[in-house]
């Protein structure tokens, strides 16, 4: 099975400065990779999706964006974070024809 | 759009007493459906899911979902709760597409009392 590394497990940052936070993939080749956020009392939402390298959806409009510069590595970025970007971030990555899906630790990102 | 909800924020239960978590779920065609759950620091990890056939399904933990069609429901059960079930749980739909983008519900957070 395949296992996700996700990094930092805690992160403080200040209103407006920038985010990049990673996640690879081991176990797998050409996974379905995903970014989901939960907020504080709110279930998790799907930010983005990549099929392949290169490719990245986005599922609703923010001040985040994504990249996957390589096959299992899944990049999450901002330049300039704001309040409402707090939250715990999770990637995930799917696999097999009913994709069963995989998730890191989580990151838990706090705004201040 | 698809929406999830999970009616119950928090339950407590005693150890060794029943549980089941409640999960309704709005689609027009018939949806992936599934139960993760989370323990403090960790990620989710998937407990069951529903595809098609026998609506009743058996996941790990001692686990099981029954899906509904006719209540648009997936209830989660678990006949005996131990104190190690403690986490919070969700519900989640996923489209019928070959990729899974699922839609969360909110979570139930799971007490259990000794």
């Amino acid at each position: 099975s395949q296992t996700i590394h996700q990094w930092p497990a805690t992160l403080v940052q200040p209103v407006g400065s920038p985010l990049s936070l990673e996640c690879t993939v081991e176990g797998t080749s050409n996974p379905n990779l995903y970014w989901y956020r939960q907020a504080a009392g709110r279930g998790l939402q799907l930010l983005f999706y990549s099929v392949g390298i290169g490719q990245i959806s986005s599922e609703v409009p923010q001040n985040l964006s994504a990249s996957r510069p390589q096959d299992r590595q899944f990049i999450l970025s901002s330049k300039k974070l704001l309040l409402s970007d707090s939250g715990f971030y999770l990637c995930a990555s799917g696999e097999g024809e009913h994709e069963k899906l995989f998730f890191g630790s989580g990151t838990q990102l706090s705004v201040l | 759009a698809q929406s999830v909800t999970q009616p119950d924020i928090h339950i407590t239960v005693s150890e060794g007493a029943s549980l089941e978590l409640r999960c309704n779920y709005s689609y027009g065609a018939t949806p992936y459906l599934f139960w993760y759950v989370q323990s403090p620091g960790q990620g989710l990890q998937l407990l069951l899911k529903y595809f098609s056939g026998d609506t009743l399904v058996q996941g790990i933990k001692g686990f099981e979902a029954e899906f509904k069609r006719s209540q648009s429901s997936f209830n989660l059960r678990k006949p005996s709760v131990h104190c190690s079930d403690a986490a919070e749980y969700f519900c989640a739909v996923a489209m019928n597409t070959g990729f899974q983008k699922l839609v969360f519900g909110t979570g139930t957070r799971l007490l259990v009392s000794p």
